[in-house]
C-alpha cells in the first residue's frame, strides 16, 4: 500500500536538544512538506520541497532544518533555535502543485 | 498577508444537514481546499474549489464564491463518524505550492 509514514509517533526530548522528524513516501509524489500543529489550531506550514535537491521556507522556518536528498524522504531538524517546539508535526505529499495533500500520521514531539 | 475565519465550534444531529462556513482575505489565490481531521489524527482531503460554485462528492458538498470571499462545507446526512474537525485552506497555486489554513471548525454529531 501506497503511503506517508513518519516515525516515532512520539518523541520526547530534553531542551537545547536537536531532534529529527522522518518522513518517507513511496506515492512516488515530487512535492512534500512539513507543518506544525498546535492545539486548537490550524496547521502551519514549515518547509516544503518540490523536486529533489531543492526545498524553500514556509510561513514559520525559524529554528528548523530540512534537507530533501531522495525523492521519497524529508527529514525534519527541530533545533535548539526552535523556542516552543512541543507541538504535533505533520508531514505531507502532492502530485502536482499542493492543492490535494497526503498526510502522514504525524509525530508528537514534546520538549521538557 | 491572509487570513481565514471558520466558526470554532459547531453542533448537528445524526442525519441531519450541516453547513461550515470559511471567510477569507487575500490578495490573491487559486482556489479553496476542504481537510477532515479527527482527534489525533492526520487530516485528510475532502475537496478543493479552483472555480465558484458548487462541488459534490458524495454526502459532502463545497462551495466558492470568490466576489463574496466566502466558502462553505456541506455534509449531508450527517453520520457519528463525521464528528471530527474541518479546516478549509487557501491555495496560493502559480508554483507557489503552499496552503494557509484556518484554524478549523469543531463537528459534534449528537443521537
Amino acid at each position: 500500500d501506497g503511503g506517508i509514514t513518519q516515525s516515532p509517533k512520539y518523541l520526547f526530548r530534553k531542551e537545547g536538544q536537536n531532534v529529527t522528524l522522518s518522513c518517507e513516501q513511496n506515492l512516488n509524489h515530487d512535492a512534500m512538506y512539513w507543518y506544525r500543529q498546535d492545539p486548537g489550531q490550524g496547521l502551519r506550514l514549515i518547509y516544503y520541497s518540490q523536486i529533489v535537491n531543492d526545498f524553500q521556507k514556509g510561513d514559520i522556518a525559524e529554528g528548523y532544518s530540512v534537507s530533501r536528498e531522495k525523492k521519497e524522504s524529508f527529514p525534519l531538524t527541530v533545533t535548539s533555535a526552535q523556542k516552543n517546539p512541543t507541538a504535533f508535526y505533520l508531514c505531507a505529499s502532492s502530485i502536482g502543485q499542493g492543492s490535494e495533500q497526503y498526510f502522514g500520521p504525524g509525530t508528537r514531539l514534546t520538549v521538557t | 498577508g491572509q487570513s481565514l475565519e471558520q466558526p470554532s465550534e459547531v453542533t448537528a444531529v445524526e442525519g441531519a444537514i450541516v453547513q461550515i462556513n470559511c471567510t477569507y482575505q487575500t490578495s490573491g489565490f487559486y482556489g479553496l481546499s476542504w481537510y477532515q481531521q479527527h482527534d489525533g489524527g492526520a487530516p485528510t482531503f475532502l475537496s478543493y474549489n479552483g472555480l465558484d460554485g458548487l462541488e459534490e462528492t458524495g454526502r459532502f458538498s463545497s462551495f466558492l464564491s470568490r466576489s463574496d470571499s466566502y466558502g462553505y462545507l456541506l455534509l449531508q446526512e450527517l453520520q457519528m463518524k463525521d464528528s471530527a474537525s474541518y479546516f478549509c485552506a487557501l491555495f496560493r497555486g502559480a508554483g507557489s505550492y503552499q496552503l494557509t489554513f484556518g484554524k478549523g471548525t469543531k463537528l459534534s454529531v449528537i443521537p
